[in-house]
């Protein structure tokens, strides 16, 4: 039973920002939004999380909407070395973690 | 530089025969996470604890898998006995839990092939 739903792949062009939506319409009011990526076969690496409001860290930007029910994590200027898959997750704070399918981003050049 | 810590990296075994992996998570850290993934099922969540104690293992096939955490150094997932259906990379991931849940830090996985 997914609680989020990602495109499957996206591409973006270097240099350019990469969009990654996610859609997360039964979130609960106690429950994070979540994202990690992976490289290749590397394990899952963490970019950022948020409840409600917007955050921002080195990596990238996380826009969650007003009524929650979905997000948006923008990597402002994208590079090669950031093709990925992009797993958008929603938790509980003290709660397991678990991975969708996914999102495979590619960027080119 | 802190990081998780797997063994063995690479496994080939034949079916049947015992495997055990082990996860050295970040000193510190109090949550534990062991995952699978495969090409079909994509990352799959086997087991967790926290403080050592386990909290959600309804993801692991009772009945051959077992996780333990004997320490707060040392994290097992063993597979006994094994089946080429078991084929995939586990990871083991760490975390400190304090209030809201932060960063989940991953190794780099165990690639086990069951022939």
């Amino acid at each position: 039973d997914a609680k989020t739903t990602q495109p499957p792949s996206m591409d973006c062009a270097e240099g350019r920002a990469a969009n990654l939506p996610c859609n997360h319409s039964t979130i609960s009011g106690n429950e994070y939004v979540y994202w990690y990526r992976q490289i290749h076969s590397q394990g899952p690496q963490y970019i950022i999380h948020g409840l409600k409001n917007n955050e921002t860290n080195e990596m990238a930007s996380l826009i969650i909407t007003e009524d929650r029910k979905s997000s948006t994590l923008i990597l402002p200027h994208a590079t090669l070395r950031d093709t990925a898959v992009y797993y958008c997750i929603v938790r509980p704070a003290m709660g397991d973690m678990r991975f969708g399918a996914g999102t495979r981003l590619t960027v080119k050049p | 530089d802190a990081r998780v810590t797997q063994t063995p990296r690479h496994k080939v075994t034949e079916m049947g025969q015992e495997v055990t992996m082990r996860c050295q998570p970040i000193l510190g850290h109090n949550t534990v996470f062991w995952y699978r993934q495969t090409m079909m099922q994509g990352l799959e969540l086997l087991a967790y604890f926290r403080n050592r104690a386990p909290l959600d293992d309804s993801g692991m096939p009772k009945d051959r898998f077992s996780a333990e955490m004997p320490d707060a150094t040392l994290a097992t997932l063993k597979i006994q006995p094994s089946e080429p259906r078991d084929s995939a990379v586990y990871f083991c991931a760490s975390g400190l839990v304090q209030g809201a849940f932060g960063e989940l830090f991953f190794g780099e996985g165990s690639r086990l092939t069951v022939l």
